[in-house]
């Protein structure tokens, strides 16, 4: 068990339609980054946030915002939501630059 | 940008033998890890090892080890002793660094290991 907990684990949705993906870090880790798997792209970053605060963006759409609560928890918000958006979101968090990124399990977005 | 090639897309192994699994990587920067990740079909982001850019000696995980060679910027991850478990994908990934605390990982597209039994 990594310490990062990701729900839900599954999501159907339709075209069109918005969701929420949300992700606990690991107690005490700070930085929060997410991370989309598909089959053609590979593993692809999409945002950080350390502490509250955006750090490095990656390859988000402008269909897609993420935000770090205070209790350092984080939402990925997917919107206008497209077929070729069906995959597998991961969250990973980090202590520090020094300490590996820790993956939860991921959430399986399909978009029918 | 940093770029991670990992150039075998899949690779076969009977058990209780060894593997090495080849990564290079792309940078300019001389502060940076690097990690291999093992991917089963659970699809959980498992990591299995990791060694910093500073340290000339090749990280070891019991029967996982790499070698790091940082002049030709290869990463090389070996299995030894090879268990049915450790079928799986596996993905080397470069730690960047950049002002004001962004960091994040780039993966490569993932060496598929079979385990024949």
């Amino acid at each position: 068990d990594s310490g990062v907990t990701q729900t839900p684990k599954h999501l159907i949705t339709a075209t069109g339609q918005r969701v929420t993906l949300r992700c606990s870090p690991r107690s005490g880790d700070l930085s929060v980054y997410w991370y989309q798997q598909s089959l053609d792209q590979g593993l692809q970053f999409l945002i950080q946030y350390y502490n509250g605060e955006e750090r490095a963006k990656g390859n988000i759409l402008e269909r897609f915002s993420a935000q770090q609560f205070p209790d350092l928890h984080s939402e990925l918000n997917l919107s206008s939501l497209e077929l070729g958006d069906s995959a597998l979101y991961f969250c990973a968090s980090s202590a520090d630059r020094n300490s590996p990124l820790h993956f939860g399990n991921g959430t399986r977005l399909t978009v029918t | 940008a940093q770029t991670v090639t990992q150039s075998q897309p899949e690779m076969s192994v009977q058990e209780a033998e060894t593997v090495t699994l080849s990564c290079t990587y792309d940078t300019s920067e001389s502060d940076y890890y690097l990690f291999w990740y093992k991917q089963p079909p659970s699809r959980q982001m498992i990591l299995v090892i990791r060694q910093e850019a500073y340290k000339q000696q090749n990280a070891t995980e019991n029967r996982f080890s790499v070698n790091f060679q940082k002049a030709a910027k290869s990463f090389s991850l070996k299995i030894s002793d090879s268990q049915l478990g450790d079928a799986a994908m596996y993905f080397c990934a470069y730690r960047h660094y950049s002002g004001g605390g962004a960091d994040g990982l780039t993966f490569g597209k993932g060496t598929h290991l079979i385990i024949q039994p």
